[in-house]
């Protein structure tokens, strides 16, 4: 089932800017992951964050998690074409292994 | 990382017929999952399928629609049954990392249309 909501649902960029994105969510999690999914293909998974971390970097991308507030937030820093996609957030909650996608954000990137 | 495929990549079938979809993991695995994604829309968990043992459905979700297989540890299907267009999707397959509350890797899809 569906727990994380996204928000924006599009958004629209030039290349070289940076693109945040946010995900809410509603229970107690084990972690939070990111996912990228171009043009209805299969998912790539991105970054993983842990309940007890706060900040996690990956090369172009900074993810964010405030358990308090029960909310994520991936930037992505320097944008390229590339980076079009839709980006799921999805959490694992506790004592549990499946993960609960988010809607979704479309990111376009403009050359 | 696992390197996961699907079979087949695309289908456009007749209602009231059923599909089935094959997973493949260059690597053996424990748990298997499949998901939906209707159009436009999220993913949705279908069920988890352990070798050897029967697959746990999702709520919304049952066998007589959706038999699963999990003959081995690399291997598993998935049929839509007496489909109707409402089960116009993508239907993916993806596997644990390594452990629970890991990260999953996924298949390319299976995008089905329903006519």
């Amino acid at each position: 089932s569906q727990q994380g909501e996204e928000d924006p649902q599009a958004l629209s960029i030039q290349e070289g800017e940076n693109a945040t994105m946010n995900c809410s969510y509603k229970t107690s999690i084990n972690n939070l992951q990111w996912y990228r999914q171009n043009s209805g293909r299969g998912l790539v998974h991105l970054i993983l964050i842990r309940s007890n971390e706060r900040e996690k970097h990956s090369g172009r991308l900074r993810v964010t998690l405030d358990t308090s507030k029960k909310s994520s937030s991936l930037l992505i820093t320097a944008s390229r074409a590339a980076d079009t996609a839709s980006y799921f957030c999805a959490t694992v909650d506790l004592n549990d292994y499946k993960l609960s996608f988010g809607a979704g954000t479309t990111v376009t990137v403009r050359a | 990382s696992a390197v996961i495929s699907q079979k087949p990549s695309r289908d456009i079938c007749q209602r009231g017929t059923s599909l089935t979809i094959q997973c493949q993991v260059d690597s053996q695995v424990t748990m298997m999952f499949w998901y939906r994604q209707q159009p436009g829309q999220s993913l949705t968990l279908i069920a988890t399928a352990n070798q050897g043992s029967e697959a746990t459905y999702e709520s919304g979700f049952v066998i007589d629609k959706f038999p699963i297989s999990r003959p081995n540890l690399t291997f598993s299907t998935l049929t839509v049954s007496n489909m109707s267009p409402e089960d116009s999707s993508i239907y993916l397959c993806s596997v644990d990392a390594g452990g629970p509350a890991d990260t999953q890797y996924f298949g390319p899809g299976t995008r089905l249309t329903v006519l």
